[in-house]
Order: C-alpha cells, then sequence, then structure tokens
C-alpha cells in the first residue's frame, strides 16, 4: 500500500525556518517524482515545487523560488522541503504527492505550518 | 504563474449532470494534455478523478468524464451523487516548468 507521512510541521515565527519531512513507503521511492502542494486551510490548492527522480531537477513556484529549497534521499526513502525567510503568507497545510504520469496520483495528509509571532 | 480559472461554485439535484470549467492560456491547458482534475473532501487529502484530461484511474466511477478544448478544459459528473459533493481542482502542467492549479469549485448536491 503506498504510503505519504509527512512530518516537521509546527509554529515558526516570521524569517524563521523549517524543514518538513515526507516518508515514503508502499512503492520504488527513488522512480517517482514527487511534489509538495499547500493549501491554506478553507482556501485553495496551491502547487509549490517539485523533484525528478534523483534530484538532479527541481522547479519551484514564483511565491517560494529562492526560499524554499526540495531535496530527496532516495536511500531513506524521504522528501524534504527545506522553508527559510518564512512569511506569514506561507501559513498552510502542506502536502507531499507522488507524480505518476504527469499527474499527483498518492497524497499524505498533511503537516500544518504556521507563522506567527 | 497565474492561477486557472474555476467558476467559484457549481450546484445540481441528484440524478442531474454538471460541468465544472477550467480556464487557462496555450502555455498551460491549451498546449498540453496534461490536465487533471481532484475531489476534496472536508478535512481529506485531494484524489485525482481524471488525468491527462480524460483518462479515469481505476476505481473512479464512470460517472466522472474529462475533456478540453482550446484553453478550456472540462469536468462533467452524471448523475450526480451525494457523495459528490465536494472541492473539484483542475491542475495544468505548464510551459514554465511548473504546475499550476485552478482556485477550486464548490459542488454542492442539492
Amino acid at each position: 500500500e503506498v504510503q505519504l507521512v509527512e512530518s516537521g510541521g509546527g509554529l515558526v515565527q516570521p524569517g524563521g525556518s523549517l524543514r518538513l519531512s515526507c516518508a515514503a513507503s508502499g512503492f520504488t521511492f527513488s522512480n517517482y517524482w514527487m511534489h509538495w502542494v499547500r493549501q491554506v486551510p478553507g482556501k485553495g490548492l496551491v502547487w509549490v515545487s517539485r523533484i525528478n527522480t534523483d534530484g538532479s531537477t527541481t522547479n519551484y513556484a514564483d511565491s517560494v523560488k529562492g526560499r524554499f529549497t526540495i531535496s530527496r534521499d532516495n536511500a531513506k526513502n524521504t522528501l524534504y522541503l527545506q522553508m527559510s525567510s518564512l512569511r506569514a503568507e506561507d501559513t498552510a497545510v502542506y502536502y507531499c504527492a507522488r507524480n505518476k504520469a504527469a499527474v499527483a496520483d498518492y497524497w499524505g495528509q498533511g503537516t500544518l505550518v504556521t507563522v506567527s509571532s | 504563474q497565474s492561477a486557472l480559472t474555476q467558476p467559484a461554485s457549481v450546484s445540481g439535484s441528484p440524478g442531474q449532470s454538471i460541468t465544472i470549467s477550467c480556464t487557462g492560456s496555450s502555455s498551460d491547458v491549451g498546449g498540453y494534455n496534461y490536465v487533471s482534475w481532484y475531489q476534496q473532501h472536508p478535512g481529506k487529502a485531494p484524489k485525482v478523478m481524471i488525468y491527462e484530461v480524460s483518462n479515469r484511474p481505476s476505481g473512479v466511477s464512470n460517472r466522472f468524464s474529462g475533456s478540453k478544448s482550446g484553453n478550456t478544459a472540462s469536468l462533467t459528473i452524471s448523475g450526480l451523487q451525494a457523495e459528490d459533493e465536494a472541492d473539484y481542482y483542475c491542475t495544468s502542467y505548464s510551459s514554465s516548468n511548473t504546475v499550476l492549479f485552478g482556485g477550486g469549485t464548490k459542488l454542492t448536491v442539492l
């Protein structure tokens, strides 16, 4: 069974940093591109970033470019999102998702990041 | 990176059909056959209902169908059921090597 479990969310002050993790199981993690998508509670889904199978290609939404870094450790079956210079507008539930055939076919349950003083 | 445009809400009675539109540009929806549709119930993770414009994953009811014309994609749900009440999002790959989501459409089953 495919499982994606996010962790690392919490309360952080504006300007602070946080690293999210996404532990994958039930599939060959190294064979799949992966995404991060976020959602402000009560609002819509917003794509954040994606990474290719070996981590050599990454893409970002303009809103996070230069502040967030996506990475992966295929030996640990884990996806990461390093977030820095956090702003109040980064407050959201962050989901990791597996990419297959240009679609996010499996999603985690999300981890909440709150940026507030 | 502008979001794709969806109606904020649609509604229909049980048994009826509804269609949700998703409008982008030639750089995203119109330029690629990589449009997907997701269903999200409150407090739950999104679930893919349609991928590559019109393909249904296994396990998704054939009441759900997708299409595209020019820069606009559409999701049609036929034979509406109470369980279909949810938020629906379209997405598309874009020429800037990013993924765009629509703003979401709240479906109400009357």
